[in-house]
């Protein structure tokens, strides 16, 4: 079973941040939260991790709490195209094994 | 893109049948997994190869198999099809190698997969 909690949906006006919340409240200490998004039918795309630090990349930046129990990604100016299931997964990142849960629908509405 | 890609795109077989996928992973990646994503469900791991073994395997039966070819090209094979095998199938490569923490898996378009 998937270790995190995510609102199933979510929408955003074109423009505007859009801040996804991930609870992960059973949280190892060797687990990095990792973020993807699957545009409809295609595979998932990644988006960013982290383990301790808030990151930032030219994607989004992903804030994690100080006992990282739960995380917010954060798409600073959402456009039509960042429609899509947004997952956050936890993982040791050192095996193959990604749980996906059902994520979070983001709609971008103009 | 991600410079990983899988053949066919579609694919069509009747239960009992066999079937191959295909999946290229990115140039120099040596690792590479497998999901199954059902309609409106989020991937499920099938299993990962590491240098052509098997390195970690999803709760899936024996007859969901795969390959890693020298040049990290990869197969999974589904024998005696199953209707609940209808699917989109995905695979993922990495650079590192299993065991560094914090890697990052690279998904391929995935390849949809319907059994009459």
């Amino acid at each position: 079973d998937a270790k995190t909690t995510q609102p199933p949906s979510m929408d955003c006006a074109e423009g505007r941040a859009a801040n996804l919340p991930c609870n992960h409240s059973t949280i190892s200490g060797n687990e990095y939260v990792y973020w993807y998004r699957q545009i409809h039918s295609q595979g998932p795309q990644y988006i960013i991790h982290g383990l301790k630090n808030n990151e930032t990349n030219e994607m989004a930046s992903l804030i994690i709490t100080e006992d990282r129990k739960s995380s917010t990604l954060i798409l600073p100016h959402a456009t039509l195209r960042d429609t899509a299931v947004y997952y956050c997964i936890v993982s040791p990142g050192n095996t193959g094994k990604l749980i996906f849960g059902q994520g979070t629908t983001l709609q971008v509405k103009p | 893109e991600t410079g990983v890609t899988q053949s066919p795109t579609h694919l069509i077989k009747t239960r009992g049948q066999q079937v191959t996928l295909r999946c290229s992973s990115q140039s120099g990646h040596n690792t590479v997994s497998w999901y199954q994503q059902a309609l409106g469900q989020g991937p499920q791991f099938i299993f990962q190869y590491y240098r052509e073994e098997e390195n970690g395997r999803g709760n899936f039966p024996p007859r969901f198999s795969g390959l890693q070819f020298p040049n990290y090209s990869s197969e999974l094979n589904v024998n005696a099809l199953e209707l609940d095998d209808s699917a989109l199938y995905l695979c993922a490569s990495s650079l590192d190698s299993s065991g560094v923490p914090g890697y990052t898996q690279y998904f391929g378009p995935g390849t949809r997969l319907t059994v009459l």
